[in-house]
């Protein structure tokens, strides 16, 4: 299973884009990348999720670099209510048991 | 379309009695799973089922911990008897895929959870 890596915490301004990076340096070919966030007191919340090409909906963007080895959330336009930890995940192929690590504690500050 | 519901939303016990929780997915959707989350930790699998059948319970703590999901649909998870490490969000999810095809299809999406405090 590949394993992730992410900074424990992080801040951002209101209304500035927030980056959340994340290292999956042994990714699988075969493998996803799936955002998670979740909000105090609450299940998680899906984000976005991505192979090797870009990503955008309308909660968020995802950058994959090239080699797959890394990739960035980013919230466009980052709110109070963004205030929540962010788990990246990398799909374990074969099944669907989704590995959540510790996460990104980011807090969106006035 | 409604997501996916759980009760309760919090439950207090005494060390070594059982308690149950319940959950009921989103319409339409196969897989099931119950994660166990403990403060400051991210979620962890304890089971996976696949309509009413297990596809993976190697996380979940047998002595004491049991779930099922009869008719496909709604899915309870048993805790008997509880200890002082069972203080935790517990959490369902599901997801429409039967079998990972990779992508969105597997999107899992989560209920809020049932907080155990157990004392």
């Amino acid at each position: 299973d590949a394993k992730t890596t992410q900074p424990p915490s992080m801040d951002c301004a209101e209304g500035r884009a927030a980056n959340l990076p994340c290292n999956h340096s042994t990714i699988s070919g075969n493998e996803y990348v799936y955002w998670y966030r979740q909000i105090h007191s609450q299940g998680p919340q899906y984000i976005i999720h991505g192979l090797k090409n870009n990503e955008t909906n309308e909660m968020a963007s995802l950058i994959i670099t090239e080699d797959r080895k890394s990739s960035t959330l980013i919230l466009p336009h980052a709110t109070l209510r963004d205030t929540a930890v962010y788990y990246c995940i990398v799909r374990v192929a074969g099944n669907n048991d989704m590995r959540f690590g510790a996460g990104t504690r980011l807090t969106v500050k006035p | 379309e409604a997501g996916v519901a759980q009760s309760p939303r919090y439950k207090i016990i005494e060390k070594r009695q059982s308690v149950a929780f319940w959950c009921n997915p989103i319409s339409g959707h196969a897989t099931l799973y119950w994660y166990q989350q403990i403060l400051g930790q991210g979620p962890k699998l304890l089971i996976q089922f696949q309509n009413n059948g297990v596809v993976d319970d190697s996380q979940l703590p047998k002595d004491r911990f049991s779930a099922e999901r009869l008719k496909g649909v709604d899915s309870t998870l048993k805790i008997q008897p509880a200890k002082l490490e069972d203080s935790a969000v517990y959490l369902c999810a599901s997801s429409r895929s039967p079998i990972y095809t990779g992508g969105g299809g597997g999107t899992q999406y989560f209920g809020p959870g049932t907080r155990l405090t157990v004392l």
